[in-house]
């Protein structure tokens, strides 16, 4: 089943503790994506990928880093978590950018105490 | 950053008839127009785009676009309970020869049964 996995689902940690959320997709797809999601906010753009090695800044990339190893995976790396990065996290990919229109992985519940 | 305003509902219909939803975007120079269907607690899922004017029919939904308005719409004919979503309107815009999307804060459908 062509899908874009996340992991966690749901994590609670603490201010300053890094973590890291994981993204992969067994599409293929060239552009992967992470997004945040808030009320009356709606999903805006942390960082993306174009392709492997070819990362870029979204709208709100402040207090977070990415990687792309690898053409499947792209993390999510929050070194020094802070309250203001709770949040609904979303990865997204595509063949070869947002013009073909995105497949969202499952979600990512993070609470920083 | 681009602005896309969408109306955030909820918009309430009964079962059976046509639900419209309504999205307005500040970039002229946009291309490329995607509807996202997003379930409470999931993760948005493409459902329609559309590229020129005109209208685009998939079944239930049909999406118009009108360029020389900014304007592009979605409608659901023959509403079920099943669509009680909300519906993100995402448009993709170019800039310094990358493609960028903004997302609507998206519009709250309830189809009363």
């Amino acid at each position: 089943e062509a899908q874009v996995t996340q992991n966690p689902r749901y994590l609670i940690t603490v201010t300053g503790k890094k973590l890291t959320v994981t993204c992969s997709q067994n599409m293929n797809h060239e552009y992967m994506s992470w997004y945040r999601q808030d009320p009356g906010l709606g999903l805006r753009q942390i960082y993306y990928s174009m392709n492997v090695e070819v990362t870029d800044k979204g709208d709100v990339p402040e207090g977070y880093k990415v990687s792309r190893k690898e053409k499947r995976n792209f993390p999510l790396i929050l070194e020094s978590p802070s309250p203001n990065q709770t949040s609904l996290y979303f990865c997204a990919s595509s063949w070869t950018g947002a013009n073909y229109g995105y497949t969202f992985g499952s979600g990512t519940r993070l609470t920083v105490v | 950053q681009k602005e896309v305003e969408q109306n955030s509902g909820p918009l309430s219909v009964p079962e059976g008839a046509i639900a419209s939803l309504n999205c307005t975007y500040s970039d002229r120079g946009s291309q490329s127009f995607f509807w996202y269907r997003q379930y409470s607690g999931k993760s948005p899922e493409l459902i329609m785009s559309i590229y020129s004017n005109g209208d685009k029919e998939d079944g239930r939904f049909t999406a118009q676009l009108n360029k020389a308005s900014q304007y592009v719409s979605l409608l659901i004919r023959d509403s079920q309970p099943s669509d009680s979503a909300t519906y993100l309107c995402a448009v993709i815009w170019n800039s310094g020869g990358y493609q960028k999307v903004t997302f609507g804060t998206g519009t709250k459908l309830q189809v009363i049964p």
